[in-house]
């Protein structure tokens, strides 16, 4: 079924940690985008991408990296995790630049 | 960038009531504006989203209106059951990129 995928689902661990979180889709899509939320609150646009090897910052600032080098897998780096960064991350993809499928989200916890 | 405000940030009715949550945007370049519902725990999911070339779209009991003039659009919920209970998110979408506003908690009571 085709489906986006998030891995962990959840997280803890300690500041100064390098984690990667994980996202993957077997829609076909190109467009794919990271957000952040805190729960129940605003989406924020952390990072996109329009296809292989293309990778944009959004408008929050974020300390985090992403690559893609697949068109289906876009897995975003935090290089030194920090108590600010805990928060949930929503991974998205899109076939034209309008309706968006979610993940089910990664629920980071930074101690 | 685009700026997206959403109103109001809770709303309770009664079962079988109308809600309606209103969204503006700042950037007339925007030309898609989905509407998310996000359950408790849950990914956001699409309800309904209009283009700018049309000022009114329905599904059943779910509308969105857009007045590009007044660069403002709104959804509409009608005869509300408690399964509507979610966070509600507008968006504007520029170019690909999308910008949310910040949600509208609707709690439906029976």
């Amino acid at each position: 079924e085709a489906d986006i995928y998030q891995t962990p689902r959840y997280l803890v661990i300690g500041t100064g940690k390098k984690i990667t979180l994980e996202c993957s889709q077997t829609m076909g899509h190109d467009k794919m985008y990271w957000y952040q939320q805190d729960p129940g609150m605003e989406l924020h646009l952390i990072h996109y991408s329009y296809g292989v090897n293309s990778t944009e910052k959004g408008d929050l600032s974020s300390e985090s990296t992403v690559s893609r080098i697949r068109t289906e897998h876009f897995p975003l780096t935090l290089e030194s995790a920090r108590p600010s960064h805990t928060s949930q991350y929503l991974c998205a993809s899109s076939e034209r630049g309008d309706e968006q499928f979610f993940g089910p989200g990664t629920r980071l916890t930074v101690l | 960038g685009e700026n997206v405000e959403q109103h109001p940030s809770t709303l309770s009715v009664q079962e079988g009531d109308s809600a309606v949550i209103k969204c503006t945007y700042s950037d007339s370049a925007s030309n898609y504006f989905p509407w998310y519902k996000q359950e408790l725990g849950k990914r956001p999911q699409l309800i309904i989203d209009i283009r700018s070339n049309v000022g009114e779209k329905k599904d059943q009991r779910i509308a969105v209106t857009l007045n590009k003039t007044a660069k403002h659009f709104s959804l509409h919920i009608t005869e509300t059951q408690p399964e509507d209970s979610a966070v509600y998110f507008c968006a504007a979408g520029l170019f690909n990129k999308f910008y949310f506003g910040s949600g509208t908690k609707l709690n439906v009571k029976p």
